[in-house]
């Protein structure tokens, strides 16, 4: 069973305002991965580390999205300026080092009213 | 480019009935494939993988997945479904370290 954690599980935000979650990867799982899934099912990678370094980002996240993975302290993602198309399940993963196999949280439910 | 396709986007059988969830992919290198269980409103938690070796692997809860190179496809299956297994599968392929490629998923319905 995966030990990544989510938090918060739930997010309730209004148009325009910041949404931050955070996540805590595997202990010893220095690879953290952000993915949104839509109300389609259909999932969109966001980004991921390596430990403090950002790996690969998608264009969305370079604008209206930061995200980091501090050291000592959880992973986080947050939204700089909410809008109704970001109302989805935020799931975090991680991996080992060179690993095939992610792990992933519970996930955030972020809704934008 | 990779693509994972699930062609049923739905499939309802009984409980105790046999199950095959299809999947195919396009990927271009060497790769790993992976089926993951998705219950309503909750995150998603790995079933089985397949890498390399006996392309029949087997995974939690009398999953199991093979692996065809031939025909690019990794279906899963299961020979006696319970209601609890009903939930949305996601077949899906990565590469080392890098960004998972879901399918659209499968709603799988097991009626009692």
């Amino acid at each position: 069973n995966s030990k990544v954690i989510q938090t918060p599980r739930y997010l309730v935000k209004g148009q325009g305002q910041k949404a931050k979650m955070r996540c805590i990867p595997e202990k010893g799982h220095p690879v953290v991965f952000w993915y949104q899934q839509n109300k389609n099912n259909e999932f969109k990678f966001l980004i991921n580390f390596q430990n403090q370094e950002v790996l690969q980002q998608i264009d969305m996240t370079e604008k209206r999205f930061s995200a980091e993975c501090p050291s000592n302290s959880p992973c986080s993602l947050e939204i700089q300026s909410s809008e109704a198309g970001d109302s989805a399940l935020y799931l975090c993963a991680s991996s080992l080092l060179g690993g095939l196999e992610q792990y992933f949280g519970p996930g955030t439910r972020l809704t934008v009213l | 480019t990779q693509t994972v396709s699930q062609s049923d986007a739905h499939v309802t059988v009984f409980e105790g009935d046999s199950v095959e969830l299809r999947c195919n992919y396009s990927y271009g290198g060497s790769i790993y494939l992976s089926w993951y269980i998705q219950h309503h409103g909750h995150g998603l938690q790995f079933l089985l993988k397949y890498y390399s070796g006996n392309p029949v692997v087997q995974g939690v809860n009398g999953f199991e997945a093979e692996f065809s190179k031939s025909d690019s496809s990794f279906h899963l299956r299961k020979a006696s479904v319970h209601w609890s297994d009903s939930a949305v599968y996601f077949c899906a392929v990565s590469a080392s370290n890098n960004r998972i490629f879901f399918g659209d998923g499968t709603q799988l319905v097991v009626k009692p």
